[in-house]
């Protein structure tokens, strides 16, 4: 089953425009990952941020997560036609003595249309 | 991209067949995990393989079954097809040291369709 929720589930925005999809999840975890996912291929790593982390930036990517209410947003800033494409959170769980299951928990993703 | 490599890229099976998908790692990568992501979905965990060994295993039946070899490539098998076994089948190469991380690396999947 899937981990936690993605909302919206589809975005649809003017080149040039931020966009911000957002993340909830269940369970304790080591740290939460943001993936990108092109015409049902493979995915794509984008940004990862640990359980202690509040803010993360990387370029046009801006990532927060707040622990204390099980959830994450993504921001996209200036976006562009290539970005248009379906994007997962993902969790890495962590067990009752705070070891990593080493597996990824996958939320329903965010499908991202941006418009030339 | 990543240096994961899946084959074949997609395949037709019947109902009740068995099929073999295969991964070859990202060089210096000796974990390697499988997905199963049906159609607008996100991946579901399969299980997972390190030094050789299932690591983990996610809500699937023994039909799915897997291999790691000592290149660190990997096989997915699956037995018995059913038509809910269409999906697109990602493999995703780590690195077991870096488990504080866990960043995968994914290949470009095989989709399977049963018939």
């Amino acid at each position: 089953s899937q981990q936690g929720e993605e909302d919206p589930q589809a975005l649809s925005i003017q080149e040039g425009e931020n966009a911000t999809m957002n993340c909830s999840y269940k369970t304790s975890i080591n740290n939460l990952q943001w993936y990108r996912q092109n015409s049902g291929r493979g995915l794509v790593h984008l940004i990862l941020i640990r359980s202690n982390e509040r803010e993360k930036h990387s370029g046009r990517l801006r990532v927060t997560l707040d622990t204390s209410k099980k959830s994450s947003s993504l921001l996209i800033t200036a976006s562009r036609a290539a970005d248009t494409a379906s994007y997962f959170c993902a969790t890495d769980g962590i067990n009752a003595g705070g070891t990593s299951y080493g597996k990824l928990t996958f939320g329903q993703g965010t499908i991202l249309t941006v418009h030339p | 991209e990543t240096g994961v490599t899946q084959s074949p890229t997609h395949l037709i099976k019947t109902r009740g067949q068995q099929v073999t998908l295969r991964c070859s790692s990202q060089s210096g990568h000796n974990t390697v995990s499988w997905y199963q992501q049906a159609l607008g979905q996100g991946p579901q965990f399969i299980f997972q393989y390190y030094r050789e060994e299932e690591n983990g295993r996610g809500n699937f039946p023994p039909r799915f079954s897997g291999l790691q070899f000592p290149n660190y490539s990997s096989e997915l098998n699956v037995n018995a097809l059913e038509l809910d076994d269409s999906a697109l089948y990602l493999c995703a190469s780590s690195v077991t040291l870096q488990v504080a991380k866990n960043i995968q690396y994914f290949g470009a999947g095989t989709r399977l369709s049963v018939l």
